[in-house]
């Protein structure tokens, strides 16, 4: 079955870059989407189909993918971005349809 | 406004049966595509099950069997019945519309404990 691998963790200064990474075998073939969940909340949806970005996301978040990764960069980062961010894709087969998400990676601000 | 209001959570027995809702507004749930996505305590997410706009349901291969997901267009609501609970069914289930999921609820917690 397809698996989704993200780094437990990533921590950055404010200010700086994030970048996290969501491994997968062709991810780039795939439509990946990204997720944001603050403690106690329901996720929120920060990238779509690689790099989209909804209404209301900040243009600091962005999203890439090729090979076998996908990207979610958030740029200057603020306190407020800390949180959880899982990836997710569409996988389907002959006899099954679901979707996949990655285990997380929890991104701190110091 | 789109809004998406999950109910039935609680604790129940090993074995034993709930039925979640999720109540919709600002939109309708036989328009769209559906979903139940679950989250054990301290842990990731995993999705449970969809509902396709024309009426075709998957699941998880962990739920296969024991859960049903279902909707009611009349009441805008939709539907998990679990049976079978198991320990590891214990979680927070929220429901979640589209692909991606752009709007979700705030989640009912379910407990599957003695």
């Amino acid at each position: 079955s397809y698996v989704l691998t993200q780094p437990p963790s990533v921590s950055v200064a404010p200010g700086q870059t994030a970048t996290i990474t969501c491994g997968g075998n062709n991810i780039g073939s795939k439509s990946v989407h990204w997720y944001q969940q603050k403690p106690g909340q329901a996720p929120v949806l920060v990238i779509s189909y690689d790099s989209d970005r909804p209404s209301g996301i900040p243009e600091r978040f962005s999203g890439s993918n090729s090979g076998n990764t996908a990207t979610l960069t958030i740029s200057r980062v603020e306190a407020g971005d800390e949180a959880d961010y899982y990836c997710q894709v569409w996988d389907s087969g002959t006899d099954h349809l679901f979707w996949l998400f990655g285990g997380g990676t929890k991104l701190t601000v110091l | 406004e789109v809004l998406l209001v999950e109910s039935g959570g609680g604790l129940v027995q090993p074995g034993g049966s709930l039925r979640l809702s999720c109540a919709a507004s600002g939109f309708t749930v036989g328009t769209n595509y559906m979903n139940w996505v679950r989250q054990a305590p301290g842990k990731g997410l995993e999705w449970v099950s969809v509902i396709y706009r024309g009426g075709s349901t998957y699941y998880a291969a962990s739920v296969e069997g024991r859960f049903t997901v279902s909707r009611d267009i009349s009441k805008n609501t939709l539907f998990l019945q679990m049976n079978r609970l198991r320990p590891e069914d214990t979680a927070v289930y929220y429901c979640a519309r589209d692909l991606p999921a752009s709007d979700w609820g705030q989640g009912t917690l379910v407990t599957v404990s003695t």
